[in-house]
């Protein structure tokens, strides 16, 4: 089936590391995807990773895949407030390339 | 800036009245998406469109029709509007071959 899971709240200190979770249950998931949405606003895209990859830097973010476990995260390095917002993971079904989202965590930076 | 934009950004409805999104794209990207956006649900899609004139439906298309008589436009009808269509609609284009899905801003609709 079609699933993904998230945590729906996480609270850090400004400065520290950030950890997002994720998981999700199809296996044949290719591409899997992080977005960042701020109050109002529309998804932004932060990163993908493709399956055959277990991690992925960009930055101040890195992506960590386990697919033994089904499981994706998403790691915030010097987490600042300006990276308040809701975190969702998408995967990817690849017969249409639709995405299928997780409910959203939402981050809270504390100065 | 993907060049995706959507009309109306916000609408207030009744029940029962016909309502038309529409999302426009500058390129021609085949694959275009229509999400609706609820509070501790994520964003599930409505339908979607793999060219012109081929639509299919998603895990939520009840109650909604699409037509995409064009590349660059996807339209979104509620036929007759109800109270649980009230949501936050985006559209978005898939960009091959980079696989990277890019959202517009949204449209807000409230229907009374």
């Amino acid at each position: 089936g079609e699933d993904v899971e998230q945590s729906l709240f996480l609270s850090v200190r400004e400065g520290d590391s950030s950890v997002i979770n994720c998981t999700y249950t199809d296996s044949s998931s290719t591409y899997l995807y992080w977005y960042k949405q701020e109050p109002g606003a529309g998804l932004q895209l932060l990163t993908y990773i493709f399956s055959n990859m277990d991690m992925k830097q960009d930055q101040r973010l890195t992506v960590l895949l386990n697919k033994k476990d089904k499981h994706l995260s998403l790691r915030i390095a010097d987490t600042q407030t300006g990276d308040s917002a809701i975190y969702f993971c998408a995967e990817r079904m690849d017969s249409s390339y639709k995405l299928i989202f997780g409910s959203g965590t939402r981050l809270l930076v504390r100065p | 800036d993907a060049g995706i934009t959507q009309s109306p950004r916000h609408k207030v409805t009744e029940t029962g009245t016909p309502v038309t999104l529409r999302c426009h794209q500058t390129e021609n990207h085949r694959y275009m998406y229509w999400y609706r956006q609820d509070p501790g649900h994520g964003l599930r899609l409505i339908h979607y469109s793999y060219g012109v004139k081929d639509t299919d439906k998603g895990e939520v298309s009840d109650g909604y029709s699409v037509s995409r008589s064009k590349t660059e436009d996807f339209l979104l009808t509620l036929e007759s509007a109800t109270s649980s269509q009230t949501s936050v609609y985006f559209c978005a284009i898939n960009f091959a071959p980079d696989n990277e899905q890019f959202f517009g801003p949204g449209t807000r609709l409230t229907v009374l």
